[in-house]
């Protein structure tokens, strides 16, 4: 069965600092695993993805994840934090398998990321 | 326009009104979702829409009717309602395919609609 946890439910940061956003997840198969950003009153946007190529997988706005299959982590990380930056974050992973045609996203319950000035 | 669009952005309505909300995906997509989403809570799949076929009715409630007359466009119908249906309704679409040894496949969302029932 897959399943996604977000450690932390707020992390608040100082801008300039880097940024840690953690996320575990279980599944069955070859996972796909995404992160997407939901500012206030906005849909989801895509951050980034990753799909059993690189290990590292850069994304927009200078964030990044590495897939760590030994400790299934899917972590989010910005060198930098920007003021923008603020907005929830949900990390996801998708039903994978050979033969499986479900594409199915299962969320995890997202991270509230606060950036002081 | 490119991209999700949802219509409306806000909709306010009561117990025994009858709305519908409209999601339109620019991006030649198979499949469209529908989300919604609940203070303090997960997103949850409610309907999922393959080639305009219905593939996944997530035990949602007959008071959500969803309607897909075509791959590009998505309805969900809402009649007599309750307040716990508030919520931020999200639809996402996708192309559907595979790849060696899984599947992949990104969901992209529309802005969402925020629908206050009273």
């Amino acid at each position: 069965a897959q399943s996604v946890t977000q450690l932390d439910s707020h992390v608040s940061v100082s801008e300039g600092t880097p940024v840690l956003l953690r996320c575990n997840y279980s599944s069955s198969y070859s996972p796909s695993l995404f992160w997407y950003v939901q500012h206030p009153n906005k849909g989801l946007q895509l951050l980034l993805k990753y799909t059993s190529a690189a290990t590292l997988v850069k994304g927009i706005n200078g964030f990044e994840a590495e897939f760590k299959k030994s400790e299934t982590s899917f972590h989010l990380t910005k060198p930098s934090a920007h003021m923008s930056d603020a907005a929830e974050y949900f990390c996801v992973v998708s039903e994978g398998g050979q033969g499986s045609t479900l594409g199915r996203l299962y969320f995890g319950r997202g991270t509230q990321l606060t950036v002081w000035p | 326009e490119t991209g999700v669009t949802q219509t409306p952005r806000h909709l306010v309505m009561g117990m025994t009104n009858k709305k519908s909300l409209k999601c339109e995906q620019h991006l030649g997509h198979n499949a469209m979702y529908w989300y919604k989403q609940s203070a303090k809570k997960p997103l949850e799949l409610m309907f999922v829409y393959n080639f305009k076929e219905q593939t996944e009715n997530n035990s949602v409630p007959s008071r959500f009717s969803p309607e897909c007359p075509n791959s590009s466009h998505l309805f969900l119908h809402l009649h007599t309602l309750q307040p716990e249906d508030s919520a931020l309704y999200l639809c996402a679409s996708s192309q559907r395919g595979r790849l060696a040894g899984g599947i992949q496949e990104t969901q992209y969302f529309g802005p969402g609609t925020r629908l206050l029932v009273l």
